[in-house]
């Protein structure tokens, strides 16, 4: 069965910091998906890696994959109030629109 | 162009009751999937259509079920309401023939069991 584990599960930060959310899961998908979701609101797509070593860049976010230690990483650089969310990765289960999420990182961006 | 959109987006029903949540993908996607969002359990895959037919199927009892019209737009149906089944339920549609698998996630409905 597909796992799919994130780290930390909250985490609060200040502005200018940087960090990095890992995402590990536990069988063979060359296929990742990050998300974010703001309160009350539906599933914003971010990043989708489709193989070993992809790396993929928008603002002050930044996603990799690597399929060989079935990890992926968030890295939020010089975090800003307005990056405060929750983010999810979701990995591909193999089966038509079935993606499996991690439980989520609240992100909180403090001034 | 239009995203995915979810009605309604806000329900309150009792126990033992019905309820019906419509979807209607964004234009050209033929995949529509649902899934289930709770504090406890998180996001999960409850079903997902194409071209009418039931793809695949999470594992969710036999009182929660759905359906795909011709023009791609779906519902879904949970019958015998339980208190546990409140939750955000959100859909999501896809191309299909992509090879991203990406998802595109409506705003959800949220049902409240009392």
């Amino acid at each position: 069965e597909l796992k799919v584990e994130q780290n930390p599960l909250f985490l609060s930060m200040q502005e200018g910091k940087n960090y990095t959310i890992y995402c590990n899961y536990s069988t063979t998908s060359d296929r990742l998906y990050w998300y974010r979701q703001d309160p009350g609101k539906s599933l914003e797509s971010l990043f989708v890696l489709l193989s070993n070593g992809a790396v993929k860049q928008e603002g002050r976010l930044m996603a990799s994959l690597d399929t060989k230690a079935r990890l992926s990483t968030l890295h939020i650089t010089a975090a800003v109030h307005d990056l405060s969310a929750t983010y999810f990765c979701a990995v591909d289960s193999g089966s038509q629109g079935n993606l499996i999420f991690g439980k989520g990182t609240k992100l909180s961006v403090k001034p | 162009k239009a995203g995915v959109t979810q009605t309604p987006r806000y329900l309150i029903k009792t126990r033992g009751q019905q309820v019906t949540l419509s979807c209607s993908p964004i234009s050209g996607h033929r995949s529509v999937s649902w899934y289930q969002q709770t504090p406890g359990q998180g996001l999960q895959f409850l079903f997902e259509y194409f071209s009418e037919t039931q793809r695949n199927k999470g594992n969710f009892p036999g009182r929660f079920s759905g359906r795909q019209f011709s023009n791609s737009r779906s519902e879904m149906n949970v019958s015998t309401l339980e208190l546990g089944d409140s939750a955000l339920y959100l859909c999501a549609s896809s191309l299909s023939l992509s090879n991203t698998g990406e998802l595109f996630f409506g705003e959800g409905s949220r049902l409240t069991v009392l």
